[in-house]
């Protein structure tokens, strides 16, 4: 089955302990992203990749680090959380740029940070 | 930066009567692409209908159809005869070519009373 996998679906931590959000896809996708959403903004971009080894910022990357070594894995790590990043977490993947056909996205990672 | 604005966080139904939802944008560009999802308590987002700028046509999915004003920046979403799986939350979401970004609006809530 196409899809793209997150982990863990949910996750709480203690302020500036460091984690990593796991997301793959099996649809040899070049385009990945990570979203956060919160309740009233909708999802706002992180981080993006356009292909293995190029990784740019999105609307909010501040906190946040991401890195694409391999086609199918796209991580989200955060090197020291802070109570303002529990929000819920989408992963993406898209086949290409141009003729866009909309993203496939995770199930959610929900992150409390306490 | 694209702006996405659905100007009713909250809207209800009831089965089998058609809704339609608000959604206004900003875009410097000429050629793009629009989108809604839909994310039900589950909180998969799930694609539920894509517009080409370029196409004057509406699009139409089943249910699901769209009222794309170019000139007005404008991207209703209008369901017919509702179900009760139609309750969800339906982020209106335009990709920029340039940013290569889906912008999510605030997103709406659409209740479907029985």
């Amino acid at each position: 089955e196409a899809q793209v996998t997150q982990n863990p679906r949910y996750l709480i931590t203690v302020t500036g302990k460091k984690l990593t959000v796991t997301c793959s896809q099996n649809m040899n996708h070049e385009y990945m992203s990570w979203y956060r959403q919160d309740p009233g903004l909708g999802l706002r971009q992180i981080y993006y990749s356009m292909n293995v080894e190029v990784t740019d910022k999105g609307d909010v990357p501040e906190g946040y680090k991401v890195s694409r070594k391999e086609k199918r894995n796209f991580p989200l790590i955060l090197e020291s959380p802070s109570p303002n990043q529990t929000s819920l977490y989408f992963c993406a993947s898209s086949l290409s740029m141009g003729v866009h056909y909309g993203y496939t996205f995770g199930s959610g990672t929900r992150l409390t940070v306490v | 930066a694209q702006t996405v604005t659905q100007s009713q966080p909250e809207m209800s139904v009831q089965e089998a009567e058609t809704v339609t939802l608000s959604c206004t944008y900003d875009t410097s560009e000429s050629d793009y692409y629009l989108f809604w999802y839909k994310q039900p308590p589950s909180r998969q987002m799930i694609l539920v209908i894509r517009q080409e700028a370029y196409k004057q046509q509406n699009a139409t999915e089943n249910r699901f159809s769209v009222n794309f004003q170019k000139a007005a920046k404008s991207f209703s979403l209008k369901i017919s005869d509702s179900q009760l799986g139609d309750a969800a939350m339906y982020f209106c979401a335009p990709f920029s070519n340039a940013g290569n970004m889906l912008t999510f609006g605030g997103g709406t809530r659409l209740m479907v009373k029985p």
